[in-house]
């Protein structure tokens, strides 16, 4: 058992460059996050998908978009990265959502945008 | 905003001794409380989960919670240097569909 996989583990982009990020999970978990994390900020949702076929917004969606593949894969893509965006990004899932179930993390993206 | 904060430390103690986490939340009618342990430059590890009052134990570490204080703590005995990480609590909005909304950590130190 893998847990969540995430690809690629690190990423230098320029401003204005795209680029998707996958995370991969294979406990039949139902539901998939992705957050940011940034010094200070503490681990903030970008996204998530409650089960296969939905998607919502989190607390800080604006430059990204998400697609929930099928049951076991949801991937982010930054369309025109800014420097803003450098961050470390980290994708979880669940059993379902609600905030009942706990969220197992995969070992995360380090994005930097010159 | 609903919000959970934590003392960021660093929380510095002697290997042996009980480390004390605490942290506070907002949001009355959340239901749910995880701690994560996170070492630097790796991802969240989940420790404990704690969803009624009162004190829950596994192993070395103790989950307590107090929803009418709006409280919830990890104790950590028998401190040990491998235990020196961050240590992230989380709990679910009660609104929002109930993400998950996690403080931003206390780092502590377990000196040999």
């Amino acid at each position: 058992n893998a847990g969540v996989t995430q690809t690629p583990k690190f990423q230098v982009l320029k401003t204005g460059q795209s680029m998707t990020l996958q995370c991969a999970q294979d406990m039949n978990h139902n539901s998939m996050y992705w957050y940011r994390q940034d010094p200070g900020m503490g681990l903030r949702l970008i996204y998530y998908s409650a089960s296969e076929g939905t998607t919502d917004k989190g607390e800080v969606p604006n430059g990204y978009n998400v697609s929930r593949l099928n049951k076991r894969e949801f991937s982010l893509r930054l369309e025109s990265a800014a420097p803003s965006q450098t961050s470390v990004y980290f994708c979880a899932s669940s059993l379902l959502a609600g905030g009942f179930h706990e969220q197992y993390f995969g070992p995360g993206t380090r994005l930097t945008v010159t | 905003q609903k919000e959970v904060e934590q003392n960021s430390g660093p929380l510095s103690v002697p290997e042996g001794a009980i480390a004390s986490l605490n942290c506070t939340y907002s949001d009355r009618v959340s239901q749910s409380f995880f701690w994560y342990r996170q070492y630097s430059g790796k991802s969240p590890e989940l420790i404990m989960s704690i969803y009624s009052n009162g004190d829950k134990e596994d192993g070395r570490f103790t989950a307590q919670l107090n929803k009418a204080s709006q409280y919830v703590s990890l104790l950590i005995r028998d401190s040990q240097p491998s235990d020196s990480a961050t240590y992230l609590c989380a709990v679910n909005n009660g609104g929002s569909q109930g993400n998950l909304i996690f403080g931003k950590g206390t780092k502590l130190s377990v000196k040999p």
